[in-house]
């Protein structure tokens, strides 16, 4: 069975720093595409980014760039999302996601079950 | 980036109805969109992907329709569980971007 579980979330000040943890299991993590979703209070999910099976790409939002970095160690089956001068808009519920080819292209297949990030004073 | 206009903004139904989701994007994802479905403090789940094709062990009374900038999805017959928010997603190009949603409410 597919689980992703995420940790790290939590209640930070503007400016602030947080790293974000996902721990897979039930599949090859080594070879699979991850990405990090974010959803913010009554919105819907915005893709942040995702990487390649052996970290060898890495894409992002253009608004993200500089502040956010994703990462994974294949050996720890984990992926992160380092996040730095956090604003209160990053506030939102972040989630990974192992993305799957269909039909040529990639979705997120699967989802943990999200961390809750709030910026605030 | 594209942009995913999402209609109606709620749509309040009754089991056994028929509901009709709209999506449209702001520039053709070249059919390379996908629905995802998400209740109350779940994640969102792949419904559909390229606009028709079902993802495993979703129920055939979903359907995914239309192209250029148009789409739909299609609920036959409403279950108690398929009440929830409804989002679109074009992989055309990067950004990702997912829809406002749609509420599916039990009148």
């Amino acid at each position: 069975e597919v689980q992703l579980v995420e940790s790290g979330g939590g209640l930070v000040q503007p400016g602030g720093s947080l790293r974000l943890s996902c721990v897979a299991s039930g599949f090859s993590f080594s070879t699979s595409w991850m990405s990090w979703v974010r959803q913010a209070p009554g919105k819907g999910p915005e893709s942040l980014g995702n990487i390649k099976g052996d970290g060898s790409e890495i894409y992002y939002l253009d608004s993200l760039k500089g502040r956010f970095t994703i990462s994974r160690d294949n050996a720890k089956n984990s992926v992160y999302l380092q996040m730095d001068s956090l604003r209160g808009e990053d506030t939102a519920i972040y989630y990974c996601a192992r993305d799957d080819r269909y039909g040529g292209g990639w979705y997120h297949a699967y989802w943990g079950q999200g961390t809750l990030v709030t910026v605030s004073s | 980036e594209i942009v995913l206009t999402q209609s109606p903004a709620t749509l309040s139904l009754s089991p056994g109805e028929r509901a009709t989701l709209s999506c449209r994007a702001s520039q053709s994802p070249s059919g390379y969109l996908g629905w995802y479905q998400q209740k109350p403090g779940q994640a969102p789940r792949l419904l559909i992907w390229d606009a028709s094709n079902r993802a495993t062990g979703v129920p055939a009374r979903f359907s995914g329709s239309g192209s250029g900038t148009d789409f739909t999805l299609t609920i036959s017959s409403l279950e108690p569980e398929d009440f929830a928010v409804y989002y679109c997603q074009q992989r055309w190009n990067w950004p990702l971007t997912f829809g406002g949603g749609t509420n599916v409410e039990m009148k």
